[in-house]
């Protein structure tokens, strides 16, 4: 059983420009977390896809969006890149009945400068 | 609106001694109470999870956490600290009546043993 993965593992970017992080969920999962993490924080939930539909999303700007593919791997893009956006971003999956445990990927970390 | 307050962002313990790191709830409605694990450089590792039910739960590891609703409490625990046990941990809560998990973290303890 493969878990989840994530990439590219680390990212550079300069402030105004746009990324986009990959994350391909656990096999036989069809719902997909994001979750920000600032250095010395908790991670903070981005959003979450089920079905390849927006589930739910936590108190981040527009410029944030995502994308569940059919076989349910996602992407984060995130626009007009600024300092605060660097991080470690964290993709987690769950089962079929959206009341199960996430499982975390290894994350991306993203340096904005 | 849900929220988990982790006391002490830094605990140090000896090698062989109890590891007691504690996480205290808000909610409104029935939560779901989680410990995850973050090792250096690594993504989070379930730990355990209480949802319903025993409210002892035993996770990985040899940990265990207790949920005590008249102290809104959820602290996990381990008889004997092993040096592999240094980490990042966290506490989270989603609510139970929700058709998905949405957790909310806390700050994080940082595990520190000492050898």
């Amino acid at each position: 059983e493969t878990g989840v993965t994530q990439s590219p593992t680390h990212l550079i970017k300069t402030r105004g420009q746009q990324v986009t992080l990959r994350c391909s969920s656990q096999s036989g999962h069809n719902t997909v977390s994001w979750y920000q993490q600032a250095l010395g924080q908790g991670p903070q939930f981005i959003f979450q896809y089920y079905r390849e539909e927006e589930n739910g999303r936590g108190n981040f700007p527009p410029r944030f969006s995502g994308l569940q593919f059919p076989n349910y791997s996602s992407e984060l893009n995130v626009n007009a890149l600024e300092l605060d956006d660097s991080a470690l971003y964290l993709c987690a999956s769950s089962g079929t009945s959206g009341k199960e445990t996430q499982y975390f990927g290894p994350g991306t970390r993203l340096l904005v400068l | 609106a849900q929220s988990v307050t982790q006391l002490g962002s830094h605990v140090s313990v000896s090698e062989g001694a109890l590891v007691l790191l504690r996480c205290n709830y808000s909610s409104s409605v029935p939560p779901y109470l989680f410990w995850y694990v973050q090792y250096p450089n690594q993504g989070l590792q379930l730990l355990l999870k209480y949802t319903t039910g025993a409210t002892l739960v035993k996770g990985i590891n040899g940990f265990e956490a207790e949920f005590k609703k008249s102290e809104t409490s959820f602290h996990l625990t381990k008889p004997s600290a092993h040096m592999s046990d240094a980490a990042e941990y966290f506490c989270a809560v989603s609510p139970s009546n929700f058709g998905n998990e949405k957790l909310t973290f806390g700050t994080g303890t940082r595990l520190t043993i000492i050898p």
